[in-house]
């Protein structure tokens, strides 16, 4: 079992619609991410949350919205996404701080958009 | 040039062997090393990281780090097919945050 927990695991979304993605972590770590991965493709950063500010925005697509709502907890809403951003959505989580520290993934939110 | 380069796959070997991974990275300033194994449909599983020179041993894994080549390699001793995955390098630059630059991964399978 993994120590971050992303729900829920499947979503399937018209591009209409308005959705989040969460995650949460009891490892006392205080940095976050949101990674985006496509198939046969390696782990693409999206944001990067250090005691719960947003350190790193990778110009990601304003459709893709980060909240941080304390140091556990780490939440990606969705909106008007289009066809291609159907992937696995991953979380992990480091300690942070001078070292970072090796990055925890979850089992991550595979995302289907119609 | 990327930043992060694995040699190509896929890697076949027979079980029992030993299964060697490369990877380069070019950012000198690079501070900490991780390998991670990904399971088909499944996400990265941290399997070894390294921050200084030399090798460091965990179990039937091996990571060795040389700064000066700009080199990191895992072995796997006694493969076995159940490590049949893809193994992804990643790099965390020591100016670049908690940024992970990963290289594209080198699929290992293991031939019963």
């Amino acid at each position: 079992d993994t120590e971050v927990t992303q729900t829920p695991k499947h979503l399937v979304m018209g591009m209409t619609n308005k959705k989040s993605l969460k995650c949460e972590q009891h490892m006392g770590h205080r940095a976050m991410y949101w990674y985006k991965q496509k198939a046969k493709k390696p782990p693409e950063l999206m944001f990067v949350y250090s005691y719960e500010k947003l350190s790193i925005n990778e110009s990601v697509p304003s459709r893709f919205s980060p909240e941080c709502p304390n140091s556990s907890l780490l939440n990606l809403h969705l909106h008007a996404l289009q066809p291609e951003d159907s992937a696995l959505y991953l979380c992990a989580s480091s300690q942070g701080g001078q070292s970072w520290g090796p990055q925890h993934f979850g089992d991550g939110t595979r995302l289907s958009i119609l | 040039q990327k930043e992060v380069e694995q040699n190509s796959g896929p890697l076949s070997v027979p079980e029992g062997a030993i299964a060697s991974l490369n990877c380069t990275y070019s950012d000198r300033g690079s501070q900490s090393f991780f390998w991670y194994r990904q399971y088909s449909g499944k996400s990265p599983e941290l399997i070894m990281f390294i921050y200084s020179n030399g090798d460091k041993e965990d179990g039937r894994f091996t990571a060795q780090l040389n700064k000066a080549s700009q080199y990191v390699s895992l072995l796997i001793r006694d493969s076995q097919p159940s490590d049949s995955a893809t193994y992804l390098c990643a790099v965390n630059g020591g100016n670049q945050g908690g940024k992970l630059i990963f290289g594209q991964g080198t699929e290992l399978s293991v031939k019963p």
